[in-house]
């Protein structure tokens, strides 16, 4: 699997939106891009996935460059419940590709302030 | 609609035991997969049960071992336990042909003294 890279902490304002990038700059054609988040003392959540389109879900949007290189989560509108460690994943997948594991770095610290 | 269950909650053992760590995925989930995250790190994956058998496998020991009964559940077996084994041990669940969400467990905080 690629590798990501992720600032490992960012700082958002309750209410506003949150950008949280992450590189992937080795990734192949067949591999998506996952999103994850982990709250304190929890298992990790899933948010969304993309394989080149932009996604958006009722928890967040997805924007992936056209190089796909790069993305961006996007949290529309942040809330206190929304701080938590945000893990960007890139994974093969596809019907075709059974049930790949899930290679975790170690993410960004989200902090809403209130 | 359950989500994933793991028991226990908390466990703490002495060097050299052994554990089993237990798990139901969610209803309609045929594949498990259990992650181990050690303080402060991402989840690292330890291995993946489908139709009973091992599917994948991390970088971990063969002190560790699982298993997975006929009703999807699964167990993580880990023997002559070390102070390094202590993390929260995750499990996932997902549908082996849709894998495109994996739900986890709120996991086992295991503690070796």
């Amino acid at each position: 699997d690629a590798k990501t890279t992720q600032p490992p902490s960012m700082d958002c304002a309750e209410g506003r939106a949150a950008n949280l990038p992450c590189n992937h700059s080795t990734i192949s054609g067949n591999e998506y891009v996952y999103w994850y988040r982990q709250i304190h003392s929890q298992g990790p959540q899933y948010i969304i996935h993309g394989l080149k389109n932009n996604e958006t879900n009722e928890m967040a949007s997805l924007i992936i460059t056209e190089d796909r290189k790069s993305s961006t989560l996007i949290l529309p509108h942040a809330t206190l419940r929304d701080t938590a460690v945000y893990y960007c994943i890139v994974r093969v997948g596809g019907p075709n590709f059974g049930n790949e594991k899930l290679t975790f770095g170690t993410g960004t610290r989200l902090t809403i302030i209130p | 609609d359950a989500g994933v269950t793991q028991s226990p909650t908390h466990l703490i053992k002495t060097r050299g035991q052994q554990v089993t760590l237990r798990c139901s995925p969610k209803s309609g989930h045929d594949t498990v997969s259990w992650y181990q995250q050690a303080l402060g790190q991402g989840p690292q994956f330890i291995f993946q049960y489908y139709e009973e058998e091992e599917r994948q496998r991390g970088n971990f020991p063969d002190r560790f071992s699982g298993h997975q009964f006929p009703n999807y559940s699964s167990e993580l077996n880990v023997n002559a336990l070390l102070l390094g084994d202590s993390a929260l041990y995750l499990c996932a669940s997902s549908l082996y042909r849709a894998p495109y969400e994996q739900y986890f467990g709120p996991g086992t905080r295991l503690t070796v003294t």
